[in-house]
């Protein structure tokens, strides 16, 4: 069964506008990744956060991890029409396996 | 990073027949993973498949219908056996290698099964 639930399941926004995407999960975690996936391709792994880490950033990306609730953020700023995509959080744990949440589908406008 | 190739980059099946889907690696890896995502939908974990033992499959996944090979560090398969059109799906597989539970992805391969 799915861990992860994605919040917004699409999210449509302007180009240099910031996309928030949310994610919540169920049971305890070694670590959250998100991934990006362009038009059914394979996966881009984007940015990987521990349980006892709280946020992590890389590029135009910001991650947030708050463990007591169970949920997790990924902020991309300043978006631009080459974001387009569908996002994925994915819980992992000690058997080093990924549970996936069911994604949001980011369209940015030119 | 990884560098993952599958092959075949897609097909379209007969009901009925198997394909057989390749997983090559650029380094060796101790563990692979196989994925199917439905159309429109998420990922699912198949089988964990590690070299030297059998591969562990999850729940709703039988080996039958999806038999697993590993016969080295670099280099699985994964055969969809007596396909339907629910079959349709992209597989995908992905591997560890240590480096804080990153997995990275192939770039999967699209099936459709009439």
């Amino acid at each position: 069964s799915q861990q992860g639930e994605e919040d917004p399941q699409a999210l449509s926004i302007q180009e240099g506008e910031n996309a928030t995407m949310n994610c919540s999960y169920k049971t305890s975690i070694n670590n959250l990744q998100w991934y990006r996936q362009n038009s059914g391709r394979g996966l881009v792994h984007l940015i990987l956060i521990r349980s006892n880490e709280r946020e992590k950033h890389s590029g135009r990306l910001r991650v947030t991890l708050d463990t007591s609730k169970k949920s997790s953020s990924l902020l991309i700023t300043a978006s631009r029409a080459a974001d387009t995509a569908s996002y994925f959080c994915a819980t992992g744990g000690s058997n080093y396996k990924l549970t996936f949440g069911k994604g949001t589908l980011l369209t940015v406008n030119p | 990073s990884a560098v993952i190739s599958q092959k075949p980059s897609r097909d379209i099946c007969q009901r009925g027949t198997s394909l057989t889907i390749q997983c090559q690696v650029d380094s060796q890896v101790t563990m692979m993973f196989w994925y199917r995502q439905q159309p429109g939908q998420s990922l699912t974990l198949i089988a964990t498949a590690n070299q030297g033992s059998e591969a562990t499959y999850e729940s709703g996944f039988v080996i039958d219908k999806f038999p697993i090979s590993r016969p080295n560090l670099t280099f699985s398969t994964l055969t969809v056996s007596n396909m339907s059109p629910e079959d349709s799906s992209i597989y995908l597989c992905s591997v560890d290698r240590g480096q804080a539970d990153t997995q990275y992805f192939g770039p999967g391969t699209r099936l459709t099964v009439l």
